[in-house]
């Protein structure tokens, strides 16, 4: 059965540094998602690609975070410069008419 | 806004009984998906069922089934069977219904940790 990869599993950084998360969504899914899940907390949507082209990225924090899907298929995203605060799970998730399908998620601490 | 409350942050079943997660929500939305998911330790979330607002008939799949309430907007979700696999942390969402291409991102409750003993 098709899944959505997520990579790293798990990333422990230093606050102020850079760090990328890689997504690569379940074949020929066109709508991405990317969302982050504080401890104790439902997922929320960071940002949303459909293809290339982002939809919504109205939660995610522009002068520090950065996404991209350059060709439509597989994802990045960044954090630069890292905060205490940015300490979660980050999930990627790809779309199949009405479901979505998450992948493993990563789990980032930040020190 | 759309938003999911789920009021209880843990439950226990025993084995083999069943057991209902409570999930309201609100929205002005008159068309809209609502879905339950399931999240182990490991942390991947697992899509369980989806009611669509229009659907007639509640939602089953398996052991799991989705008692929808329209008028009330609830939507619990009943697990039958219990296993000892089915503990982890369950999510109710909700998503609008637009058109593919559109915003269409998944609002989730705080969820319900369920624990199953022997």
């Amino acid at each position: 059965e098709a899944e959505v990869a997520q990579s790293p599993r798990y990333k422990i950084t230093e606050k102020s540094q850079a760090v990328a998360f890689w997504c690569d969504p379940i074949s020929g899914h066109a709508t991405l998602y990317w969302y982050r899940q504080i401890l104790g907390q439902g997922p929320e949507l960071l940002v949303q690609f459909q293809d290339e082209s982002v939809v919504d990225d109205s939660q995610l924090p522009k002068d520090r975070f950065s996404a991209e899907r350059l060709k439509g298929v597989d994802s990045t995203l960044k954090i630069q410069p890292a905060e205490l605060g940015d300490s979660a799970m980050y999930l990627c998730a790809s779309r199949a008419e009405r479901t979505q399908y998450f992948g493993p998620g990563t789990r980032l601490l930040v020190l | 806004a759309q938003k999911i409350t789920q009021t209880q942050p843990g439950m226990f079943v025993q084995e083999k009984e069943a057991v209902t997660l409570d999930c309201t929500y609100d929205t002005s939305d008159q068309s809209y998906g609502l879905f339950w998911y399931k999240q182990p330790s490991s942390g991947e979330m697992i899509f369980l069922i989806y009611q669509g607002s229009y659907d007639e008939q509640n939602a089953t799949e398996g052991r799991y089934s989705l008692n929808f309430q329209k008028a009330r907007k609830s939507a619990n979700l009943v697990i039958s069977a219990s296993q000892l696999g089915d503990s982890a942390m369950y999510f109710c969402a909700m998503r609008e219904e637009g058109y593919t291409g559109t915003a269409s991102k998944l609002t989730f409750g705080t969820g319900t940790r369920l624990q199953v003993t022997l």
